[in-house]
């Protein structure tokens, strides 16, 4: 079955380490996302990647870093400077950009 | 940039109820998305409306454009409890060319 998977589904976190989480696709899109989203807030989108080796920053970039070394794989790395980081992060992907983009289930991570 | 608002933020009905949930947004819309979520889960696709004046349909779902291109709505003909979740629109309009997301509709049904 074609489709986007994330994992883990939660993680807990020290304050002042860094953690990545996974985002795998295997329906050949080009593009894919980052997420966060809080509550009452919606989404709002961190960083995107349009090709293989090229991602740009999105809204609210800071203390987030990416890598796109692979079409299938983009995986977000929380990093200590990231001031808040307690959130449900979604991953998603798209065969370009504005059009429908298709969800993973998602990765709570919570900061003890 | 574009924004979406929806209304209402919340909405609590009675099974078998119908239900209207509305996006509107600053600028004109070139393609609207439709998605649902459930708690702790990750987006589903449910409709995209493109053209002034469409409509489309899925199950007890309906989901139509306004002439205009800037306000869709989303209505659900005898809700269910299965129907319960967040509904949220999404469009192409963000400053890298993405999707830009509303802040999303609760939708609980009482049984």
């Amino acid at each position: 079955d074609g489709g986007i998977t994330q994992s883990p589904k939660y993680l807990f976190r020290k304050e002042g380490q860094n953690v990545t989480l996974s985002c795998e696709q295997n329906l050949n899109h080009d593009a894919m996302y980052w997420y966060r989203q809080d509550p009452g807030q919606g989404l709002r989108l961190i960083y995107y990647s349009q090709i293989v080796n090229d991602f740009q920053k999105g809204d609210i970039a800071e203390g987030y870093s990416v890598s796109r070394e692979k079409k299938e794989s983009f995986p977000l790395t929380v990093t200590s400077a990231q001031k808040n980081p307690t959130a449900f992060y979604l991953c998603a992907s798209s065969i370009g950009t504005s059009y429908e983009q298709f969800f993973g289930p998602g990765t709570r991570l919570t900061v003890l | 940039s574009q924004e979406l608002e929806q209304s209402p933020q919340s909405l609590i009905v009675q099974e078998g109820k119908n239900l209207t949930i509305n996006c509107t947004s600053s600028k004109t819309l070139y393609g609207l998305y439709w998605y649902k979520q459930k708690y702790g889960e990750g987006l589903i696709f449910l409709m995209m409306l493109q053209k002034g004046g469409e409509e489309k349909s899925h199950e007890k779902i309906t989901a139509k454009l306004d002439e205009k291109k800037q306000q869709s709505s989303l209505h659900i003909t005898a809700s269910q409890p299965s129907h319960a979740g967040i509904y949220l629109c999404g469009a192409g309009g963000g400053s890298q060319g993405n999707l830009i997301f509303g802040k999303g509709t609760k939708l609980s049904v009482k049984p």
